[in-house]
């Protein structure tokens, strides 16, 4: 078992540029979450899929930001275009289906730092 | 909507005393209650779970508790290590419209101190 793979582990870049973080799901895992971790805010969902679509996305802060779930084994979250507040870890989580008491599992997260 | 609160911030330990992280939560339907484990620089990771349906669960040092109708739920970590320092959070998964997702909890920061 793979784990949740995500990519790039850490990105710098300049304010205004786009990003786009990667995230594959364990395979056969239906559902796929976007976190975003700050020392502020802590832990926030961002968005969530369920079979590649998306559910709720009511976390996601502003226009700026979009994500996609094109098949179940990969989806992307963008920012565009990047500000320096949106510096913080981006964690992708996958969890299998059959039941509501599953566990997610997060990927090694992605360190986003913009300049 | 959904809301978890956790306490303490922070908690320092001295190696082999116990630790206690405690959680209460708003939504009374609430049904399945998970702490996760985040060393620095890591990503978090499951350490036990409980369902609405017991009341206690143990896995060697560590134990949850759950108490529904005060609307809380506790890690006990007995006989702490200085391997067992990291973040620790708690998290909730409500019903209805969030049915799918977890609500988690600020985090404590656990020190053992050797």
């Amino acid at each position: 078992d793979a784990g949740v793979i995500q990519s790039p582990r850490h990105e710098v870049t300049e304010m205004g540029q786009e990003v786009t973080l990667r995230c594959k799901p364990i395979s056969g895992h239906n559902s796929l979450f976007w976190y975003r971790q700050t020392m502020m805010r802590g832990l926030e969902l961002l968005i969530y899929f369920n079979n590649n679509v998306p559910i709720d996305d009511s976390g996601m802060p502003e226009d700026r930001f979009s994500a996609k779930m094109p098949n179940a084994s990969f989806s992307t979250l963008k920012i565009q275009p990047s500000e320096p507040r949106d510096s913080a870890v981006y964690f992708c989580a996958s969890r299998p289906g059959g039941g509501w008491d599953q566990p997610q599992h997060f990927g090694d997260g992605t360190r986003l730092s913009i300049l | 909507g959904e809301n978890v609160e956790q306490h303490p911030s922070t908690l320092s330990v001295q190696e082999g005393d116990s630790a206690v992280i405690k959680c209460t939560y708003s939504d009374s339907a609430s049904n399945y209650f998970p702490w996760y484990k985040q060393e620095l620089g890591k990503r978090p990771q499951l350490i036990i779970d409980i369902r609405s349906n017991v009341g206690e669960k143990k896995d060697q040092r560590i134990a949850v508790t759950l108490n529904k109708t005060a609307k809380h739920f506790s890690l006990h970590i007995t006989e702490t290590q200085p391997e067992d320092s990291a973040v620790y959070f708690c998290a909730e998964r409500g019903t209805g419209g969030s049915a799918r997702q977890l609500t988690f909890g600020s985090g404590t920061q656990l020190t053992v101190l050797p």
